[in-house]
């Protein structure tokens, strides 16, 4: 099993919908989790961090599933700008040398 | 945030030549980072650049093939030598920290080699 995984969709989704996906993880030792946006041709880029807790920033709402390994990243009202590759990375031992990515999850917006 | 620039942002080179890719942070940090990223593949690190010591380098990936330099702490070069097509993707230099905090990492806009 790998490390990090991710369905690499593509998700085709009608704007103003909403869309969820999920990445899994295979060490239950993971501590840290993140959702990262790359656009086509460009540098990954933070979207936000994953906590116990669930947390929540304007469309974007990520939560985390110990028991289940896996975090999910909920996009609500999704615009056109919202077409990207979401990347799930986690750290599963010591620092940010200890992120494992997932290889994305590719999102069309469709008007 | 911090600023990184990369350099080249792209270029295509002959097999079994070297090309040495650099990356510039505008504030001093402790650890670099150097990604790759193959097509269709996910993120994989290549290797963490220390100032003043040795790159420490992931498995699969050896110094012989990837020197890495990191003479100071806003700058890091890393060198893919001996290039064959295998070697072609984009290469990403990264830092670690703010705004978000720790772990979470900054990059920079890649370099993206094609190997003929």
């Amino acid at each position: 099993r790998k490390e990090v995984e991710q369905d690499p969709g593509p998700f085709n989704v009608p704007e103003g919908a909403t869309v969820a996906f999920n990445c899994t993880y295979s060490n239950s030792a993971s501590q840290s989790f993140f959702w990262y946006r790359q656009d086509c041709r460009k540098e990954p880029k933070l979207l936000m961090s994953v906590y116990s807790s669930g947390n929540e920033d304007g469309r974007f709402t990520a939560q985390l599933n110990r028991a289940s390994q896996y975090i999910s990243l909920l996009i609500r009202d999704s615009k056109l700008s919202d077409s990207a590759t979401y990347l799930c990375a986690v750290i599963s031992g010591g620092g940010a040398d200890g992120l494992t990515f997932g290889k994305g999850t590719h999102l069309i917006i469709q008007p | 945030s911090a600023v990184i620039s990369q350099k080249p942002s792209r270029d295509i080179c002959q097999r079994g030549t070297s090309l040495t890719i650099q990356c510039q942070v505008d504030s001093q940090v402790t650890m670099m980072f150097w990604y790759r990223q193959q097509p269709g593949q996910s993120l994989t690190l290549i290797a963490t650049a220390n100032q003043g010591s040795e790159a420490t380098y992931e498995s699969g990936f050896v110094i012989d093939k990837f020197p890495i330099s990191r003479p100071n702490l806003t700058f890091s070069t890393l060198t893919v030598s001996n290039m064959s097509p295998e070697d072609s993707s984009i290469y990403l230099c990264s830092v670690e920290g703010t705004p978000s905090g720790a772990n979470v990492l900054t990059f920079g806009a890649g370099s993206r080699l094609t190997v003929l």
